[in-house]
């Protein structure tokens, strides 16, 4: 069982590149999320989607953007990078519908904007 | 969102019990809590929840106090595996049930 699974695992772009963080769960969660974490901080929450083509803004959602066409993927995409963008970013999944559960993480995706 | 306050670190031998504090001072009548661990950096991971009554699993133990304003999580046995950051959690009411992180208590467990 993969869990949720995260690509590229490191990458480093130039400013104003652009580029799709991959997130793909085998779980059949309908909530997934991407989270960013810079050095020494807490997760915060980008973007999050409750369902196939349903997705919402996060606490820190500018310079993002997000799609949710299946259960299973939940891309997350930078257009124009900046150095501000990074960080380390993680996806998670939840099962729908019941508040109670846990949320499963990936490996993280580890990006260097110069 | 009810907020939480935990120490930055925390240091434990190992084979002792690990107790980590939080506080919730402003949590509601319908918010869990949860906790969650984060070893070098990667993906968080889940450890327990819990409404008001002390929960237990194989990972921990969670106490509740009786007004709901704190907790502590308590690994009863800690070993070298155990050093990470550890995250207290209230789940918010909204934003798709997400999860609210602040910066956790980094616990050390030393030989």
């Amino acid at each position: 069982n993969a869990g949720v699974t995260q690509t590229p695992k490191f990458r480093i772009l130039k400013i104003g590149q652009s580029m799709t963080l991959q997130c793909t769960q085998d779980m059949n969660h309908n909530y997934m999320y991407w989270y960013r974490q810079d050095p020494g901080m807490g997760l915060k929450l980008i973007y999050y989607s409750v369902g196939a083509g349903i997705t919402d803004k996060g606490e820190v959602p500018n310079g993002y953007n997000v799609s949710r066409s299946t259960t299973e993927d939940f891309p997350l995409r930078l257009e124009l990078a900046a150095p501000s963008q990074t960080s380390v970013y993680f996806c998670a999944s939840s099962t729908a519908g019941r508040r109670n559960t846990e949320a499963f993480f990936g490996q993280g995706t580890r990006l260097t904007v110069v | 969102d009810a907020k939480t306050t935990q120490p930055p670190s925390m240091d434990c031998a190992e084979g002792r019990a690990a107790n980590l504090p939080c506080n919730h001072s402003t949590i509601s009548g319908n918010e869990y809590v949860y906790w969650y661990r984060q070893i070098h950096s990667q993906g968080p991971q889940y450890i327990i929840h819990g409404l008001k009554n002390n929960e237990t699993n194989e990972m921990a133990s969670l106490i509740i106090t009786e007004d709901r304003k704190s907790s502590t999580l308590i690994l009863p046995h800690a070993t070298l595996r155990d050093t990470a950051v550890y995250y207290c959690i209230v789940r918010p009411t909204n934003s798709g049930y997400a999860l609210n992180f602040g910066k956790g208590t980094s616990l050390l467990v030393t030989p």
